[in-house]
């Protein structure tokens, strides 16, 4: 069975600062990995998603993502963030593979603060 | 075009009601899901299903049901409602396993 770890609950940063939201999973087979947001009292809406090539992926609203392979990592970063993006950023994962029933597993979010 | 489309939006249930999340989706999409989202905890899966006729538990299954006669409906039913299933219950659909699209959700509050 796969799982996601999100290991900060919690990321304050400055406008117009970098940030980075970090995710790993775990799985034995291959995976499909996705960072979605999440604005106050509304569903969630996919950020950018990894299903295979290029590890370095770029999404909507300036995100951009890379997989690791080797270090099960998909960590999220925006090099100058905006007071916008004060959300619920989650990661999660899928398998791969012919005959998998995949389930779409969530980490436990981070929600980024972003302050003048 | 309506996407996934989850009703009611809000609802106050007293102990040990019943009732049925309605959501359905436009997309014909195999893949449906349901998610519950506590404070803190995320999303946590509830019951999914790969397509009409076959639905398999999540993390959390107890205290729910689950059907799926059609490629459109995934219905959620709490029989014996409870305030621990008080809570934000997300709808989901996917092609496959790539991207989940997700419903407005419907906040549940059990008195």
């Amino acid at each position: 069975a796969q799982s996601v770890t999100q290991l900060d609950s919690q990321v304050p940063v400055f406008e117009e600062a970098p940030v980075e939201l970090r995710c790993n999973y775990s799985s034995s087979v291959s995976v499909y990995l996705f960072w979605y947001v999440q604005y106050p009292n509304q569903g969630l809406q996919l950020l950018l998603k990894y299903l295979s090539g290029s590890t370095l992926v770029k999404g909507i609203n300036g995100f951009e993502a890379e997989f690791n392979k080797s270090q099960t990592s998909f960590h999220l970063r925006k090099p100058s963030v905006h007071i916008s993006d004060t959300a619920e950023y989650f990661c999660a994962v899928s398998t791969t593979g012919i005959g998998t029933a995949s389930k779409l597993t969530f980490g436990t979010g981070t929600r980024l603060q972003v302050t003048l | 075009n309506a996407g996934v489309t989850q009703t009611p939006k809000f609802r106050i249930l007293k102990i040990g009601q019943s009732m049925t999340l309605q959501c359905t989706q436009d997309m014909n999409h195999n893949y449906m899901y349901w998610y519950r989202q506590d404070p803190g905890m995320g999303l946590k899966l509830i019951y999914y299903s790969v397509g009409a006729g076959i639905t398999d538990k999540g993390e959390v299954p107890n205290g729910y049901n689950v059907s799926r006669s059609t490629t459109e409906d995934f219905p959620l039913r709490l029989e014996l409602a409870a305030p621990s299933q008080t809570s934000v219950y997300f709808c989901a659909s996917a092609r496959g396993q790539r991207e989940a699209f997700f419903g407005q959700g419907t906040r549940l509050t059990v008195v």
